[in-house]
């Protein structure tokens, strides 16, 4: 069975970095993408980009570029976001999904880590 | 700006069938399959539809998608009261180099 576990909960002040873990288990972490999607407040999910886990191939969102960097560790079959630069409208739940490859889908997802932003 | 637009909001008795739109353009669902997933606050998004209109497995055939144009539906026949939440469509977008899109949500209400 396919698991997304993902780190705990964390409050940074503005100006900080936050990296959130992603520790996939029940499939081969190298043959899928890992993206990752945002959902504040009263918000639509926003994507924020993708990360083979196979090789170095990602992808980010426009809006993220410059601020957001996906990483793997394969050994630990675990995938990571981190965006710096923190600022209160960074305040929202960050989800990772699992991406089939040849697909649009996004089919596993993790329960998802709040972030919350305050000076 | 593209942007996926939905109700935000739906409602129906237990048994209903309800319907929920999907509406975006030429560089979105225009050219692209819409993923359709559940989502209950606190709980992790499940996928319900692919590919526009193939269900994974273990999903109740209750649950169907279509899509035509720049829109798309999901349709809940046999409306149960466990089906309460909130439904995105999502769907790739050529804009801005390439971005996933979702749509606004609609919350269901199982009256």
């Amino acid at each position: 069975q396919v698991h997304l576990v993902q780190s705990g909960a964390e409050v940074k002040k503005p100006g900080a970095s936050v990296k959130i873990s992603c520790k996939a288990s029940g499939y081969s972490f190298t043959n899928y993408a890992i993206h990752w999607v945002r959902q504040a407040p009263g918000q639509r999910p926003e994507w924020m980009g993708w990360m083979f886990a196979g090789n170095d191939d990602r992808k980010y969102s426009q809006k993220f570029q410059g601020r957001v960097t996906m990483t793997r560790d394969t050994s630990a079959t675990t995938a990571y976001m981190e965006l710096s630069s923190l600022r209160s409208e960074d305040t929202a739940v960050y989800y990772c999904a699992r991406n089939p490859p040849r697909t649009q889908t996004l089919d596993s997802w993790g329960l998802g880590t709040l972030v919350t932003v305050s000076s | 700006q593209s942007v996926l637009t939905q109700p935000p909001s739906a409602s129906g008795t237990p048994g209903q069938r309800v319907t929920i739109s999907c509406s975006g353009s030429s560089s979105n669902i225009g050219s692209h399959y819409v993923n359709w997933y559940q989502h209950l606050p606190g709980t992790a998004p499940k996928l319900l539809i692919y590919s526009s209109i193939q269900r994974p497995s273990g999903v109740p055939d209750r649950f169907s998608g279509s899509k035509s144009g720049t829109s798309a539906s999901l349709a809940i026949s046999g409306l149960q009261s466990e089906d309460e939440a909130d439904y995105y469509c999502a769907a790739w977008d050529d804009s801005l180099n390439g971005q996933l899109l979702f749509g606004g949500g609609t919350k269901l209400t199982v009256l």
